[in-house]
């Protein structure tokens, strides 16, 4: 069964610094991966996702994810931390047919001055 | 342009009662789904839909019952509320399944708390 594994609850940057945050997978098959930001009493809204076409993808905000396959890896980057960038990440796999998600645990980003 | 809306948006319920959260869209999706989030678990399962007619059980299906009369309406009912259902819920809609790796949209999520 696929799944993904965020490491690290808390990731605290400084504003301007790098945001690394990284989701490892685990799948059988070729996975749908995802990145979802979660901003304090919000809903989820989607930074990006791979599906194969490309390794390194880009979303929104300046984000961007790369897909390796031989690390089993999904890290979440960000040159330069804003603190608007302040939120919680979930990493995600489809499962199975149906447009299942599996969820990390998500990391929560603090971004100081 | 509505999206994935929500009802209610905030409730509070006692032990024993009853609820349904409103789920609807309005970009004739076909798969439906609805999550809770809890601190440190991420979002789980509970239900999910592939169309009208057609539902199944995911993670954590104990406690909620759902309907897909239409493809637009997937409501989640608690039969009898209990403290370990205070959650975050969301509903979440796409039109695709794995194939095509479609977006999953999340409405805004309905806090509710079991006294």
């Amino acid at each position: 069964a696929q799944s993904v594994t965020q490491l690290g609850s808390h990731v605290s940057v400084s504003e301007g610094a790098l945001v690394l945050l990284r989701c490892n997978y685990s799948s059988s098959v070729p996975p749908y991966l995802f990145w979802y930001v979660q901003y304090p009493n919000q809903g989820l809204q989607l930074l990006l996702k791979y599906t194969s076409a490309a390794t390194l993808v880009k979303g929104i905000n300046g984000f961007e994810a790369e897909f390796k396959k031989s690390e089993t890896s999904f890290h979440l980057t960000k040159p330069s931390a804003h603190m608007s960038d302040a939120a919680e990440y979930f990493c995600a796999v489809i499962t199975g047919t149906a447009s299942k998600l599996t969820f990390g645990t998500g990391t929560r980003l603090q971004v100081t001055l | 342009n509505a999206g994935v809306t929500q009802t209610p948006k905030f409730q509070v319920l006692k032990t024993g009662q009853s609820m349904t959260l409103q789920c609807a869209q309005d970009m004739n999706h076909e798969y439906m789904s609805w999550y809770r989030q809890d601190p440190g678990m991420g979002l789980r399962l509970i239900h999910y839909s592939v169309g009208a007619g057609i539902t199944d059980q995911g993670e954590v299906p104990n406690g909620y019952n759902v309907s897909r009369s239409t493809t637009e309406d997937f409501p989640l009912r608690l039969l009898s509320a209990a403290p370990s259902q205070t959650s975050v819920y969301f509903c979440a809609s796409s039109d695709g399944g794995l194939a095509s790796g479609n977006t999953i949209y999340f409405g805004e999520g309905s806090w509710l708390t079991v006294v």
